[in-house]
């Protein structure tokens, strides 16, 4: 069945350092993609999805790239900021839901 | 920005209890979700609605069940709390037909069973 595999956190970074959260996902088809975001004390919100190989999302200076031929959508981001501490959800749109990852938390210390 | 609310936003109650999680969304959004969330981890389906009058069960078992009477309301309602039901809920819509779905989530209720 379909699955989505993240990286394990927390992910602890210092202020304008360089992001990197693997995805990777198992699927039939062509699936859309999508990154979503939790800060702490509020609801997940959508921060970027692709919805065809070779597709790049991007929002608030995070991308990712929908890889088919390594079935992979990694966030990238360039400098983060302590702004940028949540948890980061990788999911794929499969028939009537989206399968989720375990989710990724992200610590930005000053 | 998102107009979908969930209340309570906090429950501690005993075990045994009837309680019913509020869901209300504003943008008019044909589909409806319930995610079970423990901290730190992955979401889980429990039920969905694609409108009025459907309901289907998700991938995670629930002793809860749901109505949709509405479009707008999607309550979640569990008849007998036990404390394995602690837990977060979240509720979230999308009114996405195509591909590239996008939901919208509510802020989660929190539920301490004890």
């Amino acid at each position: 069945g379909n699955s989505v595999t993240q990286m394990e956190g927390p992910v602890t970074l210092s202020e304008e350092a360089f992001l990197t959260i693997n995805c990777t996902y198992t699927a039939t088809g062509y699936p859309s993609l999508f990154w979503y975001v939790q800060y702490p004390g509020e609801g997940l919100q959508l921060l970027l999805k692709a919805t065809k190989a070779d597709d790049k999302g991007s929002n608030k200076g995070f991308e990712a790239t929908y890889r088919k031929e390594t079935t992979s959508f990694h966030l990238e981001k360039g400098s983060v900021q302590v702004s940028d501490s949540a948890v980061y959800f990788c999911a794929l749109d499969s028939n009537y839901q989206l399968i989720w990852g375990a989710g990724t938390k992200l610590i930005i210390k000053p | 920005e998102a107009d979908i609310y969930q209340t309570p936003r906090y429950l501690v109650i005993g075990t045994g209890k009837k309680i019913t999680l509020e869901c209300s969304q504003t943008m008019g959004h044909d589909k409806m979700y319930w995610y079970q969330q423990d901290p730190g981890m992955e979401l889980h389906l429990i039920h969905y609605s694609y409108g009025v009058n459907s309901t289907e069960k998700g991938d995670l078992s629930s002793e809860s069940t749901v109505s949709r009477i509405r479009t707008e309301h999607f309550p979640l309602t569990l008849e007998s709390a036990r404390p394995s039901h602690t837990s977060q809920y979240l509720c979230a819509s999308s009114a996405d037909r195509d591909r590239g779905r996008k939901l919208f989530f509510g802020s989660g209720t929190q539920l301490s069973v004890l």
